[in-house]
């Protein structure tokens, strides 16, 4: 595609459901990142994938995240049991390699998470 | 944590003036970069400057590095109304971990 889409764009869930949130990177892209954005507030790192192993998870708040990457290519984040305070946008990012010398990242327009 | 700081977290000027953000980080690092984002959605990049670089220019941004003082700022000149947004930095650290890592971000208003 012509760049990063998330789905769905916005998701209001009651409390104690699972949600899934959906990135399609850029075709080719190798590196993928999920982060966690409140309202006003600055971009928290969750996972990043190289890929499809995760070299880093230590951004996910608890057990009840998780993600995943298939085919080198989709990721679905995973949030069981949500509770309030996981409302939050949630945004994905692609790379196309993490060279170390040409790292721009794309981002998706986000998933706003809204919990109730 | 190794997030980095942004200062100001708010700036507002006139159209036309400059606008000038800080960024300092704690790690040594391989690049940093510079973000724009409109609206609280997805994020632009704006411009990367290396490790072995101290000025970069790009249209009307200009950005500096000082890697002995962990910092670096992003001038934004002849400011326009659509240049209203939140700024943030990035990098990724020179120890394995090729995590890239946000400021906590400055957010620009422009005056028309």
């Amino acid at each position: 595609g012509a760049g990063v889409s998330q789905s769905p764009s916005n998701k209001v869930t009651e409390k104690g459901k699972d949600v899934e949130l959906r990135c399609d990177p850029i075709s080719g892209h190798t590196a993928l990142y999920w982060y966690r954005q409140s309202l006003g507030q600055g971009l928290e790192f969750l996972i990043y994938f190289q890929g499809n192993s995760a070299p880093d998870k230590s951004g996910l708040p608890s057990d009840r995240f998780s993600a995943e990457r298939t085919g080198g290519s989709v990721s679905t984040l995973t949030i069981q049991r949500t509770q309030q305070e996981d409302s939050a946008v949630y945004l994905c990012a692609s790379s196309l390699v993490w060279t170390r010398t040409n790292t721009e990242a794309f981002f998706g327009q986000g998933t706003r998470l809204t919990v109730v | 944590s190794q997030q980095g700081e942004e200062d100001p977290q708010a700036l507002s000027i006139q159209e036309g003036e400059n606008a000038t953000m800080n960024c300092s980080y704690k790690t040594s690092i391989n690049n940093l970069q510079w973000y724009r984002q409109n609206s609280g959605r997805g994020l632009v990049h704006l411009i990367l400057i290396r490790s072995n670089e101290r000025e970069k220019h790009s249209g009307r941004l200009r950005v500096t590095l000082d890697t002995s003082k962990k910092s670096s700022s992003l001038l934004i000149t002849a400011s326009r109304a659509a240049d209203t947004a939140s700024y943030f930095c990035a990098h990724i650290s020179n120890f394995g971990n090729e995590k890239l890592t946000f400021g906590t971000g400055t957010r620009l208003t422009i005056i028309p």
